[in-house]
């Protein structure tokens, strides 16, 4: 069964911290990941997508890094800042038809 | 080059009434999904339009339904609404022919029924 799980479900950290968020898929044959960020109430924003030869793609503070092997990814925030606060989602597409799976998200809370 | 335009952004209904919603994707996309999502959850995937056909469904009661026209702007409709209908619901549009493709999100229409 094709699957996304993201892990934690929700994390604060203080501003100027970094932190990772994690995801795991089951999804297969496997074509494309992405890393999406929701603010509260509006559309989600991509942020970086992966194909199965690119293990790091980096969009400023964002780095996002894929393991086809192991079907993992994590995204990493550096510096992180208040508008950081925002809803993370990991995105999985599979080859052959509109097969795509959406993680539940995480939930990124930044403090001052 | 503008981007996913969603209508209305917020409308309240009452329960047993009806609602169309309207996606008009980004200039040349030919993709139009359409998602729910309500307070804490993510995204529940409702269908997909290419070239004015569904290609994909998700789980959704038949009180969904969709289509697409010859602009590729893109309706929803939910007939007998229900509580639980309250939701965000999104739209997105995509270059991709074979669905894998970057998807570009609406602002979202948020409905109210009570």
């Amino acid at each position: 069964k094709n699957q996304v799980e993201q892990s934690p479900q929700s994390l604060i950290i203080l501003e100027g911290k970094n932190c990772t968020l994690q995801c795991n898929y089951t999804v297969s044959p496997f074509s494309n990941l992405r890393w999406y960020k929701q603010d509260t109430g509006r559309g989600p924003v991509s942020l970086t997508i992966m194909t199965f030869s690119e293990n790091t793609k980096s969009n400023g503070r964002y780095t996002a890094t894929l393991d086809a092997d192991t079907k993992q990814s994590s995204l990493h925030i550096t510096a992180s800042q208040l508008s950081d606060s925002a809803s993370y989602i990991c995105v999985v597409s599979a080859k052959g038809g509109f097969k795509t799976i959406f993680g539940a998200g995480t939930r990124l809370f930044v403090k001052a | 080059k503008a981007g996913v335009t969603q209508t209305p952004r917020y409308l309240i209904k009452t329960r047993g009434q009806q609602v169309t919603l309207s996606c008009s994707p980004i200039s040349g996309h030919r993709s139009v999904s359409w998602y729910q999502q309500t307070p804490g959850q993510g995204l529940q995937f409702l269908f997909e339009y290419f070239s004015e056909t569904q290609r994909n469904k998700g789980n959704f009661p038949g009180r969904f339904s969709g289509r697409q026209f010859s602009n590729s702007r893109s309706e929803m409709n939910v007939s007998t609404l229900e509580l639980g209908d309250s939701a965000l619901y999104l739209c997105a549009s995509s270059l991709d022919r074979e669905g894998t493709g970057e998807l570009f999100f609406g602002e979202g229409s948020r409905l109210t029924v009570l």
